[in-house]
């Protein structure tokens, strides 16, 4: 079946840009989670989606961070005058639970970003 | 503020040994443990999800335990073999209905020597 896809796989671009990261998750998973992987860095939880709605946006780095989820299925992460330090792995998960999630969250393999 | 911690960073071992990685956290109000892969350029593969009513979760030669009073769990690899390496990540999922994601540790880099 089919997994958690993310497009694109790798981004390069120039400092001042905006990039829009793309998340699909598994079909029928109410839940979408975005994280951030900086090099030498955990893993770091970004935002969460039940459904359409985003509950709590306060993991977002900055106010360049956005995101979005439409249809209960595809959701984008939008990351506006991109810095040098938002170079990172962006993953995606998606998970059948809701709130108060007890399930195992199912994770895409990542928009590799670089920002020169 | 949750933390998680993994020991040790890095780990490297014979083909054949028994091993296990540690991680403990801070907050002892979680949902769930989970314990995830991470092979080179890949995402993330979840090998075992511990509720926090449970003790301990098998799969194959993995064994995950948790002590969520004492803030810890381990992952038991036996028999380790060459492609047991990679990086492995612990997660706690947070306890109270709300909106956050997993808190994750830095990870355990594993190499299984052949």
């Amino acid at each position: 079946g089919a997994g958690v896809s993310q497009s694109p796989s790798n981004k390069v671009t120039e400092k001042g840009k905006d990039v829009e990261l793309r998340c699909d998750p598994i079909s029928g998973h109410t839940a979408l989670y975005w994280y951030r992987q900086s090099l030498g860095q955990g893993l770091e939880f970004l935002i969460y989606f039940q459904g359409n709605s985003a509950p709590d946006k306060s993991g977002l780095p900055s106010d360049r961070f956005s995101a979005e989820r439409t249809g209960g299925s595809v959701s984008t992460l939008t990351i506006q005058r991109t810095q040098q330090e938002d170079s990172a792995v962006y993953l995606c998960a998606s998970s059948p639970h809701g709130l108060a999630s007890l399930g195992t969250q199912y994770f895409g393999p990542g928009t590799r970003l670089l920002v020169l | 503020k949750q933390e998680v911690t993994q020991i040790p960073a890095a780990l490297s071992v014979p083909e054949g040994e028994n091993l296990v990685l540690n991680c403990s956290f801070t907050d002892s109000a979680i949902y769930n443990l989970q314990w995830f892969r991470q092979d080179p350029g890949k995402g993330l593969t979840s090998l075992l999800l511990i509720q926090s009513s449970q003790r301990e979760q098998t799969s194959g030669r993995l064994n995950a335990s948790l002590d969520k009073s004492s803030g810890r769990s381990t992952l038991y690899i036996a028999a380790s073999q060459p492609g047991d390496s990679a990086t492995y990540l612990c997660a706690v999922k947070a306890a109270g209905g709300g909106a956050d994601g997993l808190t994750f540790g830095k990870g355990t880099h594993l190499i299984i020597q052949p």
